[in-house]
C-alpha cells in the first residue's frame, strides 16, 4: 500500500526567504505526483502535476522535482510571500484514487 | 471557468437525519471521487466512480451511499446521519482513471452533525 509522508508538518519563514517543502513515498512505481495547495476553510488547488519521466516542473515561482528511485519529491517556492501561507500537499495516483500525504502548513511572516 | 461544483457549501443536521451532497463537473471527465478530510487523518477516499455507471467502495464507506447519476454529476447520500460524519467533504475528478492525469477538486462541503 503506497504511503505518503510530508515532513514538516509546519513550517514559519519569514518574507523573502527561499524554501523547500519535502514529500516522500514508499511505492517508486508512480505514473506522477502532484502538488496542492489548500487555504484554510477552502478546497484543494492543483499547483503542478509532474510526471514520472519529467524530474522537474515550473510554474511561476514554483517548481517541483521528482526522485522516483529514491521515494521523494521537494516543493520549491522561489521568494517567498505572505500569500504563500497556505497548507501544501502532495498526492499519488493509483489506478483508484488519490493517496494523500497529511500537508505541510506554511506561514511566511511579513 | 466551473470545473468542479459542490452543493452546499455547509449543512449542520441532527443525528438521524439523511442528506445527499451534490457534486458536478464540467470538464467531461470519466473519473470522480468523494473524498472527506478529517483533523489528523488526512484525505481518506469514500466512494469513487471510474466512469458512468460504475462505483466502487473506498477506504471509508460505511455509513454512505453514491450515485452516479451522468457523466457530470456524482452524489453522495448520507441515509441516516452521525456525529462521526462531522467532516469536510471533497468531490473530485480525472479525466479517466489511471495514474496519469491531473485532479480537480470542488470547494468543499463542510457538514456538522449534532
Amino acid at each position: 500500500k503506497q504511503e505518503v509522508t510530508q515532513i514538516p508538518a509546519a513550517l514559519s519563514v519569514p518574507e523573502g526567504e527561499n524554501l523547500v517543502l519535502n514529500c516522500s513515498f514508499t511505492d517508486s512505481a508512480i505514473y506522477n505526483l502532484q502538488w496542492f495547495r489548500q487555504d484554510p476553510g477552502k478546497g484543494l488547488t492543483s499547483l503542478l502535476l509532474i510526471q514520472s519521466s519529467q524530474r522537474e516542473q515550473t510554474s511561476g515561482r514554483l517548481n517541483a522535482s521528482l526522485d522516483k528511485s529514491s521515494g521523494r519529491s521537494t516543493l520549491y517556492i522561489a521568494a517567498s510571500q505572505p500569500g504563500d501561507s497556505a497548507t501544501y500537499l502532495c498526492a499519488v495516483p493509483t489506478s483508484r484514487q488519490l493517496t494523500f500525504g497529511s500537508g505541510t502548513q506554511l506561514t511566511v511572516l511579513p | 471557468n466551473a470545473g468542479v461544483t459542490q452543493t452546499p457549501k455547509f449543512q449542520v443536521l441532527k443525528t438521524g437525519q439523511s442528506m445527499t451532497l451534490q457534486c458536478a463537473q464540467d470538464m467531461n471527465h470519466n473519473s470522480m471521487y468523494w473524498y472527506r478530510q478529517d483533523p489528523g487523518m488526512g484525505l481518506r477516499l469514500i466512494y469513487y466512480s471510474a466512469s458512468e455507471g460504475t462505483t466502487d467502495k473506498g477506504e471509508v464507506p460505511n455509513g454512505y451511499n453514491v450515485s452516479r447519476l451522468n457523466k457530470r454529476e456524482f452524489s453522495l447520500r448520507l441515509e441516516s446521519a452521525a456525529p462521526s460524519q462531522t467532516s469536510v467533504y471533497f468531490c473530485a475528478s480525472r479525466a479517466r482513471p489511471g495514474q496519469g492525469r491531473e485532479a480537480f477538486f470542488g470547494q468543499g462541503t463542510r457538514l456538522t452533525v449534532v
